[in-house]
Formats: C-alpha cells, sequence, structure tokens
C-alpha cells in the first residue's frame, strides 16, 4: 500500500534556528518532491528529488531510498520561511500521494 | 522559470451555477496539467490528470459529471463545476508539466465561495 508519513505536523521555533522537516514512504518511487504553500494558498515547487541531495540557497533537501525517507532542511531560518511545507511522493505505479504537511512558524 | 496562472483568482457564486476556472500555462507547453482542491487546513487533493487532447482521468471519488475538464490546448486547461453547491467551497489549484519531466509548476489558486 503506498503511504506517506510527514512529521512533524507543526513546529514552531525561533529566527535561526535549524529546521528539519521529515517525510516516509512506504514502497519504491520514482520521484519525491517538496513544495512550500504560503498562507495565501500559492504553492511553490522546491525541490524534486529521486537520489541524493539538493541544496538551494537555505534550502537542502536530502533523500535516502533504503531508508525510504527524506528530509527537508531550512538553515538560518527566519519569519517568512513561515509556511506550510509539503512532501509529495510519486510512486512506481504512477499514483502521487501527498504528504499532511508541516506548519511552520517561525518567531522573529 | 515556467509560470502557471489561474483565473479568476477567486468568485463567489449562487448555488446551483456553473463556474469556469482556466489555467495557462504561460512560457511553456504543458502536456499534462492537473487539478487540485484544498480544504481548509487540510492538504491538497488530486481531482484529475489530463492530457492534452485526451480525456482527463479523475481520481476515485471525484464526480467527473460535476467536475468538467478540458484540455484542448498545450497551454490552457479549464476546470468547470457544474451546478455549484456550498459543500463545493473551495480552493481550488493547478499544475502542469511538460513532457515527461516530474517537476510541476503550480498555478496561484482559485478561491471559490459558493453562497
Amino acid at each position: 500500500k503506498n503511504e506517506v508519513e510527514q512529521s512533524p505536523q507543526n513546529l514552531t521555533a525561533q529566527e535561526g534556528e535549524f529546521i528539519t522537516i521529515n517525510c516516509s514512504y512506504s514502497v519504491g518511487i520514482s520521484a519525491l518532491h517538496w513544495l512550500q504553500q504560503h498562507p495565501g494558498g500559492g504553492i511553490v515547487s522546491l525541490f524534486m528529488l529521486s537520489s541524493g541531495k539538493k541544496k538551494h540557497g537555505r534550502l537542502i533537501a536530502t533523500i535516502n531510498i533504503q531508508e525510504k525517507h527524506s528530509s527537508l532542511h531550512i538553515t538560518a531560518s527566519h519569519p517568512r520561511d513561515s509556511a506550510v511545507y509539503i512532501c509529495a511522493v510519486r510512486f512506481f505505479n504512477y499514483q502521487l500521494i501527498w504528504g499532511a504537511g508541516t506548519k511552520l512558524i517561525i518567531k522573529p | 522559470g515556467a509560470v502557471v496562472s489561474q483565473h479568476p483568482s477567486w468568485v463567489i457564486c449562487k448555488s446551483g451555477t456553473s463556474v469556469k476556472i482556466e489555467c495557462r500555462s504561460l512560457d511553456f507547453q504543458a502536456t499534462t496539467m492537473f487539478w487540485y482542491r484544498q480544504f481548509p487546513k487540510q492538504s491538497l487533493m488530486l481531482m484529475a490528470t489530463s492530457n492534452e487532447g485526451s480525456k482527463a482521468t479523475y481520481e476515485q471519488g471525484v464526480e467527473k459529471d460535476k467536475f468538467l475538464i478540458n484540455h484542448a490546448s498545450l497551454t490552457l486547461s479549464t476546470l468547470t463545476v457544474t451546478s455549484a453547491h456550498p459543500e463545493d467551497s473551495s480552493f481550488y489549484i493547478c499544475s502542469a508539466r511538460t513532457g515527461l519531466q516530474e517537476t510541476q509548476y503550480f498555478g496561484p489558486g482559485t478561491r471559490l465561495l459558493v453562497l
């Protein structure tokens, strides 16, 4: 059964802290996406991963295929990073399943 | 970068009327477009996948006769909510991708309120 679990559900941190959001999935995948949804609803695609690690600015995404796990890290977090972060997994049977999202609040 | 627009950005309508939402890829050819809906404080739910020139593939539980999807060109897909009811009030988001690329580009979303 294709399943995606995201944790934590909610995360509040102080500005400058290192943030980690996790995404685990049940079976083999072809790709994993990390997305950011702003309070107004707009969605930005952050990363697409099938292996290894990607970095963009203060954002880092890693994926461990053997452990079926991906992490999204934010270094030197800032209040403007406050958003809902969502992982979405494309399984080999082409099914796309979304995680429940992590609501991140960065306090100044 | 690839840009996807949606129109309108928000719409209020009376119960029983039909509402059409447009999704356009502005600077690339979208061979596949996806339609999602999102209820408050909930994650996105994929409604349907449409390939240009083909009938849309609807996810289980989504009424194809109520949510009409047309993807007549490589830059435009439309979602028509027919005979809208208050329970159809939601945030509708489209995304698009080109060819076999995995990356999806998201539109800004359309807020629908049915009174």
